[in-house]
């Protein structure tokens, strides 16, 4: 069974630094890309960025480029999103969602982590 | 890189059908066909319901089916019942090499 297995739920001060994870099991993790996605309360959702774990390559949207960084440790099976100085922006649900390709297809998201709630708050 | 367009929100009697439209540019939703759609039940993750515009993962209802014209894909509901109420969310591949959202539309099943 392929699953995404994301860290606790993280309350941190604004300036602080913070490192979340996803682990994958049941399929090989090296075979496909992880996506971060965040859900700000009460909003829709929004595409950070992905890392291929075969070879670290990241690509990420331009309205996150140089705020996360997102990481991975093929030995363990584990994708990371950190930040080095939070801020109240930050308070979010985030999300790890694993990247398929049909044969001739596109990218999907066709399983998801269960989600790390982050609260940066004085 | 904006968000795809997409209707705040939709409602629907049992029973009915309902279409939500989901609007992108030539360097997305019109330049791809690799709309995928997503549908989120409130305090869960999302879960994929159509992939490349039209195609359904196994085990999810045929009563769920999209489709593409131009710059705007779409998800129709048919039949629909009280567990399909939800947020649903559009998303494309883009000519940058990255995914897009659409904002979210709420569908109320009256």
């Amino acid at each position: 069974e392929v699953q995404l297995v994301q860290s606790g739920a993280e309350v941190k001060k604004p300036g602080e630094s913070l490192r979340i994870s996803c682990k994958g099991s049941g399929y090989s993790f090296t075979s496909y890309w992880i996506s971060w996605v965040r859900q700000m309360p009460g909003k829709g959702l929004e595409w950070m960025g992905r890392i291929d774990p075969s070879d670290s390559y990241t690509n990420y949207s331009p309205s996150f480029q140089g705020h996360v960084t997102i990481s991975a440790d093929k030995s363990i099976s584990t994708a990371y999103l950190q930040w080095s100085s939070l801020k109240a922006s930050d308070t979010a649900m985030y999300y790890c969602a694993r990247r398929s390709i049909a044969a001739a297809g596109g990218p999907y998201f066709d399983y998801w982590g269960q989600g790390t709630l982050v609260t940066v708050s004085s | 890189q904006s968000a795809l367009t997409q209707p705040a929100s939709v409602s629907g009697s049992p029973g009915q059908s309902i279409t939500i439209s989901c609007t992108g540019t030539s360097s997305d939703v019109g330049g791809y066909n690799y709309v995928s759609w997503y549908q989120q039940h409130p305090g869960k993750a999302p879960k994929l319901m159509i992939y490349d515009v039209s195609n359904r993962p196994s085990g999810v209802s045929n009563r769920f089916s999209g489709s593409k014209s131009g710059n705007t894909a779409s998800l129709t509901i048919s039949g629909l019942q009280a567990e399909d109420e939800a947020d649903y969310y559009c998303s494309s591949y883009t000519s940058s090499s990255t995914q897009v959202f659409g904002g979210g539309t709420k569908l109320t099943v009256l």
